[in-house]
């Protein structure tokens, strides 16, 4: 089946620096990515909408110069968290739909858990 | 914009016995997608059932089965011979381009 790999699957950084999140899809082409946040006893809330070789379309509210997102190929999308601050801290999850199939689910990766010191 | 609606932040379930959670949405579109995700505490997000709209049948995975009813935007998640395993966070989501999610129901599976 469908594998998206994303890594690091935990990151602990300090305030004031930048984190790289990656996510691949490892067995199918993937357009379009999203990626989520999750605060803890929540849902996963939609930050953007990542798609290969155009800039990335965000959710009102989420900084787009705070979090980068670079899709440069059909099977890797990153979301690089800049100057992270303590409030940063969250879940953050991405998940991606295979080329041409828009009746499929989306497949998942299993997550990064963000904290900033 | 769509919006997702569990209005059940826990249920519990009695092992072996049958549950259902409960989702409604709101959209001006006809064609779309529904499904539930089980999120256990690994929070792996696991895809339980789907619905096309277009679809009249209601989808039925082994145990899982939902309720669809496009005209009232509802779309239950019915769970028989509830097992322990099943305990996780539930979350309905609707998709047409992006998904979006509603707020999840913890799911307890009393042995």
């Amino acid at each position: 089946g469908a594998v998206v790999s994303q890594h690091p699957s935990r990151v602990i950084c300090k305030s004031g620096t930048s984190v790289k999140i990656e996510c691949r899809s490892l067995d199918f082409q993937a357009t379009t990515m999203f990626w989520y946040r999750q605060f803890p006893k929540q849902s996963l809330m939609l930050m953007a909408t990542s798609n290969e070789g155009s800039k990335a379309t965000y959710e009102q509210g989420v900084e787009k110069d705070k979090f980068l997102i670079n899709h440069a190929s059909l099977t890797l999308s990153t979301l690089t968290v800049t100057s992270a601050h303590p409030e940063d801290s969250s879940f953050y999850i991405c998940s991606a739909r295979s080329l041409g199939a828009h009746n499929s689910p989306l497949h998942f990766g299993n997550g990064t858990r963000l904290t900033v010191t | 914009a769509q919006t997702v609606t569990q209005s059940q932040p826990e249920m519990s379930v009695q092992e072996a016995e049958t549950v259902t959670l409960s989702c409604t949405y709101d959209t001006s579109e006809s064609d779309y997608y529904l499904f539930w995700y089980k999120q256990p505490p690994s929070r792996q997000m696991i895809l339980v059932i789907r619905q096309e709209a277009y679809k009249q049948q209601n989808a039925t995975e082994n145990r899982f089965s939902v309720n669809f009813q496009k005209a009232a935007k509802s779309f239950s998640l019915k769970i028989s011979d509830s097992q322990l395993g099943d305990a996780a966070m539930y979350f309905c989501a609707y998709r047409r381009n992006d998904m979006r999610f509603g707020a999840g129901t913890r799911l307890t599976v009393k042995p």
